[in-house]
């Protein structure tokens, strides 16, 4: 099993569509997470980090349900600005220095 | 600041030939890492170094060598090219500080490898 699976997409919505991305972990001594987005032919950037209650910036939510081991993004009122591939990522625990990354969700959004 | 650059951009390399990958980063990071990213299989992590003067092995380092050459560069060479290693590789570094902020990876831009 990977360490961390995502939705294999592609998702193809209109725009003002809500959509939901899910991801799953398998190691439980994971301590940290996030969403990175990856436009077309350019490098990964943090969208936000998972916190435990959970956090919204905007139209983006994140959940993190631990004893579940999963992670989703909500993209509320979606723009064409929005397409991009989002990047699960989860860091372990122990002070590791290295992250993990989803192999990744591909959105686009339609006019 | 230019935050994390690297060269070249784009390359061309026969199997068997070397060639050095070039990052630096300006942001006073204390780790810098390498990834592949291949169609389908997400990014892997070549190499990477806590720290200023130690580097480890990551999930896919066969083929490959690193040098944390001081605080802000971080080389990645490939001695004997193979088609295999044809990719995006891109560099990244982080300030481990926690927190809210604490973690966050920048990356560079990519460079774009064929192996013919």
């Amino acid at each position: 099993r990977k360490e961390v699976e995502q939705d294999p997409g592609p998702f193809n919505v209109p725009e003002g569509a809500t959509v939901a991305f899910n991801c799953t972990y398998s190691n439980s001594a994971s301590q940290s997470f996030f969403w990175y987005r990856q436009d077309c032919r350019k490098e990964p950037k943090l969208l936000m980090s998972v916190y435990s209650s959970g956090n919204e910036d905007g139209r983006f939510t994140a959940q993190l349900n631990r004893a579940s081991q999963y992670i989703s993004l909500l993209i509320r009122d979606s723009k064409l600005s929005d397409s991009a591939t989002y990047l699960c990522v989860v860091r372990r625990q122990g002070g590791s220095e290295k992250l993990v990354f989803g192999k990744g969700t591909k959105l686009t959004v339609n006019p | 600041n230019a935050g994390v650059t690297q060269t070249p951009k784009f390359q061309v390399l026969k199997t068997g030939q070397s060639m050095t990958l070039q990052c630096a980063q300006d942001m006073n990071h204390n780790s810098m890492y390498w990834y592949r990213q291949d169609p389908g299989m997400g990014l892997r992590l070549i190499y990477y170094s806590a720290s200023e003067g130690t580097t480890d092995k990551g999930e896919v380092p066969n083929g490959y060598n690193v040098s944390r050459l001081n605080k802000r560069e971080f080389s990645l060479r490939l001695e004997s090219a193979a088609p295999s290693q044809t990719s995006v590789y891109f560099c990244a570094s982080t300030f481990w500080g926690g927190g809210r902020s604490g973690y966050e990876q920048y990356f560079g831009p990519g460079t774009r490898l064929t192996v013919t």
